[in-house]
């Protein structure tokens, strides 16, 4: 499969835990997002990567959410102290600089 | 700064007949624009888009969107629904201007009825 992988696909934590989930995106792409989607709402913009650089952050993401993507291929995203309110769809999407976005499957994340 | 409108959260349609998923958007350029569908427990999948070429554009599953720059509307259509067609359908701009590339929509959740 060549698409964009996400891991895992499903995660429940309790509240206060610390999670973390891995994007793997079609690898020639040099563009990297993250969205966020809640229940019957748009997938919503967090952060994106040009090759390893983290060009801009949303202020829906709070300083206990950190993405990374160290070599520019794979990158993470980790939530601190996870909150009942971070429960969501978390997407991972790529694209060529002048492409258009090919979107992972998510991972779903309940923080009970 | 650029937005998207969709202006129906549900649409019902019967089997056989055609389906429109109204969107408008606001941009501060020339935008390209998709629609996006999302099937349960899936990936979103792109189903097409414009980018400054043909204002008629053709996707998959016979779908097909019209740009009309006069009405910053850009509605998705299909002539004969199938059940296999329900799903939710986000339309969403990109803004060349902006680096957030992606901006949905809050999504139109279609159902086919038999």
């Amino acid at each position: 499969d060549t698409g964009v992988s996400q891991n895992p696909r499903h995660k429940i934590t309790k509240r206060g835990q610390n999670v973390t989930f891995r994007c793997d995106p079609i690898s020639e792409h040099n563009r990297l997002y993250w969205y966020r989607q809640t229940l019957g709402q748009g997938p919503e913009f967090l952060t994106y990567f040009q090759n390893e650089a983290q060009l801009e952050k949303s202020r829906l993401l709070s300083d206990r959410f950190s993405a990374e993507r160290p070599k520019g291929s794979f990158s993470t995203l980790e939530i601190q102290r996870t909150e009942q309110g971070d429960s969501a769809m978390y997407l991972c999407a790529s694209s060529l600089v002048r492409g258009w976005a090919f979107f992972g499957q998510g991972t779903r994340l309940t923080v009970v | 700064a650029q937005s998207v409108t969709q202006l129906d959260s549900h649409v019902s349609v019967s089997e056989g007949t055609p389906v429109l998923l109204r969107c408008n958007y606001s941009s501060s350029y020339s935008p390209s624009l998709f629609w996006y569908v999302q099937h349960p427990n899936k990936g979103l999948q792109l189903l097409l888009k414009y980018t400054s070429a043909a204002t008629l554009v053709k996707g998959i599953n016979g779908f097909e969107a019209e740009f009309k720059k006069s009405e910053t509307s850009f509605h998705l259509t299909k002539p004969s629904a199938h059940m296999s067609d329900a799903a939710e359908y986000f339309c969403v701009v990109s803004d060349p201007g902006s680096a957030r590339q992606l901006t949905f929509g809050s999504g139109t959740q279609l159902t086919v009825l038999p």
